[in-house]
């Protein structure tokens, strides 16, 4: 059964610094690794789709890496800014269920 | 067009009402799915349909009822629901079942009481 964990669990750093999220997943057999953004009490806004073929997905100042045969992926953000202040979650899709889920990442940026 | 819309935003019902969520979306996507959320955890998923047939119930209680009446409609009926059913309820599409990017609706914040 895939297992998605995320560390760290909460993050806190100051305005304009560089930070990396880690996700790491159980089952290297994925299809794609989707990485989320979660504002309270929002829904979900799709950042990054990684596929299990590639290596890296950029969007702006995100962008997310994957190592699928350790079972990893990481999600940078470059120069933060206290709008990117959310939980992101990463999930993964791997066969019978669509999406796996971890338990996210709150991050907090400080002006 | 990538929105998935849902209505309401906000639901308070009692443990013996009716009651239904809505979510739509307009962007030809086959594949639709309801998420359940409690605080400070991920989404569970609930349902799939696909090309409008149910494919996936996580084993969700009976006082659920899905229904996709068309391709951009999806509803989820509510019936004798329980206080600790209360939760944020996510809709999502993508353009077909499995191994496609999800769009989340912004979801419905239910209270049950």
């Amino acid at each position: 059964k895939q297992e998605v964990t995320q560390i760290p669990a909460a993050l806190s750093v100051p305005e304009g610094e560089n930070l990396v999220l880690n996700c790491s997943f159980t089952d290297s057999a994925i299809y794609n690794l989707q990485w989320f953004r979660q504002d309270p009490g929002k829904g979900l806004t799709s950042l990054l789709l990684i596929q299990s073929s590639q290596r890296e997905q950029t969007s702006g100042r995100l962008n997310a890496s994957l190592d699928k045969s350790s079972g990893r992926s990481t999600l940078y953000i470059a120069a933060s800014q206290p709008g990117d202040s959310a939980t992101y979650l990463c999930a993964v899709y791997s066969g019978n269920t669509p999406l796996v889920f971890g338990k996210g990442t709150r991050l907090s940026v400080i002006a | 067009d990538t929105e998935v819309t849902q209505t309401p935003k906000h639901l308070v019902m009692g443990m013996t009402n009716k009651k239904s969520l809505k979510c739509e979306q307009h962007m030809g996507h086959r594949a639709m799915y309801w998420y359940k959320q409690k605080a400070k955890k991920p989404p569970e998923l609930m349902f799939v349909y696909s090309y409008e047939k149910l494919s996936i119930n996580e084993s969700v209680p009976s006082r659920f009822s899905p229904e996709c009446p068309n391709s951009s409609l999806l509803n989820l009926h509510l019936h004798a629901l329980q206080p600790e059913d209360s939760a944020l309820y996510l809709c999502a599409s993508s353009i077909q079942d499995r191994s496609y990017e999800q769009y989340f609706g912004p979801g419905t914040r239910l209270t049950v009481t």
